[in-house]
């Protein structure tokens, strides 16, 4: 089975900085990874997604990650941070070959201050 | 198009009475997940279903809970009885069946007292 590690549970981060989100992974098969942000009282909404080829992924609101295969990392940046980018952040990742199977982290809690 | 639709959004209750709450997935999506959030355990997957039939319950806490899907547009997850610890945020996610990105609806926030 996979798991997934968010090494931040928080991140506070003033607006116009730069921002990293970090996140590792463990399976013993090939994988799929994802990005999901969560506003105050809303569901999950992806973010961005790694299925294969570039290792670098661009996602909506100028966010983008990198798939580090060989640190097992999948960590998630923002050059220029935006008060309404304040959110939780969860990765997650789930096997190629059974997808189903789809785990989060615990998610960090970006607070972008003004 | 509409998203993954979930009722009621939010559900206060007594404790020791029956919860039911309702999801509406994508149309044409054929995987359907439940998951619960939590401060302490995070999300968590419930169960879920590929074309209507449940392939995985291994995340469904106990007896007290059951989840259906009688048909493609429908599914339940029923609390009966319902307990003080099961308040969190239920949500349903789906999946097109050949797809790799799965869909969250905006969740039912329920309260149990």
């Amino acid at each position: 089975a996979q798991s997934v590690t968010q090494l931040d549970s928080q991140v506070p981060v003033f607006e116009e900085a730069p921002v990293e989100l970090r996140c590792n992974y463990s399976s013993s098969v090939s994988v799929y990874l994802f990005w999901y942000v969560q506003y105050p009282n809303q569901g999950l909404q992806l973010l961005l997604k790694y299925l294969s080829g570039s290792t670098l992924v661009k996602g909506i609101n100028g966010f983008e990650a990198e798939f580090n295969k060989s640190q097992t990392s999948f960590h998630l940046r923002k050059p220029s941070v935006h008060i309404s980018d304040t959110a939780e952040y969860f990765c997650a990742v789930s096997g190629q070959y059974n997808n189903n199977d789809m785990r989060f982290g615990a998610g960090t809690r970006l607070t972008v201050k003004p | 198009d509409a998203g993954v639709i979930q009722s009621p959004r939010h559900e206060v209750t007594e404790m020791g009475q029956e919860v039911t709450l309702r999801c509406k997935p994508i149309s044409g999506h054929n995987s359907l997940f439940w998951y619960r959030q939590t401060m302490m355990r995070g999300l968590e997957l419930l169960i879920y279903f590929n074309n209507n039939v449940p392939i995985d319950d291994s995340g469904m806490p106990e007896d007290r809970f059951s989840a259906k899907m009688p048909n493609a547009s429908f599914s339940t997850l029923k609390i009966q009885p319902s307990e003080p610890r099961d308040s969190a945020v239920y949500f349903c996610a789906t999946r097109a069946f050949s797809g790799n990105t799965i869909y969250f609806g905006e969740g039912s926030w329920l309260t149990v007292v």
